[in-house]
């Protein structure tokens, strides 16, 4: 069945350095969404990429879609505390089942 | 708020006990996800109901069962509890166009 996979699992971040995290899936999806968990909360929906090839920015935070839409991309610059949490991605391979990747937990040494 | 709502928010049950776990999604959204996260686990996809139908199954036990309601909203129940069926449960909902899921609080379970 489909499976999207995420890395790293963790992600130690010095305040103020940049990461990335990547999401992988097994077959085309139709769209991917990122949601962040923070410690002790519930995810929450952060963008949805649709197109081949888009980029989508937030502030420091770059969304990357693949050309194939089977990879997409958390890029995040200038890491603060209030970035500590839980990234997933989450793809859908066709417009019903939404599956989560298993997470980035990113944690911020001031 | 996300506007979706889960009762109860934390449950404390037996062994081989049973139990339903309720969400109410927000107003007019049609789609219902339950998922499990066990801890520091991922978010585990079991089931997704849109409008009273099952339209997704993901690794859901034969233990579990789901169901979604004319009002939308829906139930999870919970069989014959084992202690590694303890993890936070979330009910998430979308409206049409499956954009952004909206996820509950979530509702905590301990098996003793």
């Amino acid at each position: 069945g489909q499976q999207v996979m995420q890395i790293p699992q963790y992600q130690h971040v010095q305040e103020g350095e940049d990461f990335t995290t990547y999401c992988n899936s097994s077959t085309t999806l139709s769209n991917i969404q990122w949601y962040k968990q923070r410690p002790g909360g519930h995810p929450v929906f952060l963008i949805q990429l649709v197109k081949s090839g888009e980029v989508k920015k937030q502030k420091r935070l770059t969304f990357q879609f693949g050309e194939a839409k089977k990879n997409s991309s958390l890029h995040i610059t200038a890491t603060q505390t209030t970035d500590v949490g839980t990234y997933f991605c989450a793809g859908r391979p066709n417009d019903y089942k939404l599956s989560f990747g298993a997470g980035t937990t990113v944690t911020v040494r001031a | 708020d996300s506007g979706v709502t889960q009762t109860p928010k934390h449950l404390i049950t037996a062994t081989g006990q049973r139990v339903t776990l309720r969400c109410s999604p927000r107003s007019g959204d049609l789609s219902v996800y339950w998922y499990q996260q066990s801890l520091d686990q991922g978010l585990q996809f079991l089931i997704q109901y849109y409008n009273g139908e099952e339209r997704a199954k993901g690794n859901i036990l034969e233990r579990f069962s789901a169901q979604q309601f004319p009002d939308l909203h829906s139930e999870l129940n919970l069989s014959s509890l084992e202690l590694g069926d303890s993890a936070l449960y979330f009910c998430a909902s979308s409206g049409p166009g499956y954009t952004e899921a909206f996820f509950g609080q979530g509702t905590r379970l301990t098996v003793v």
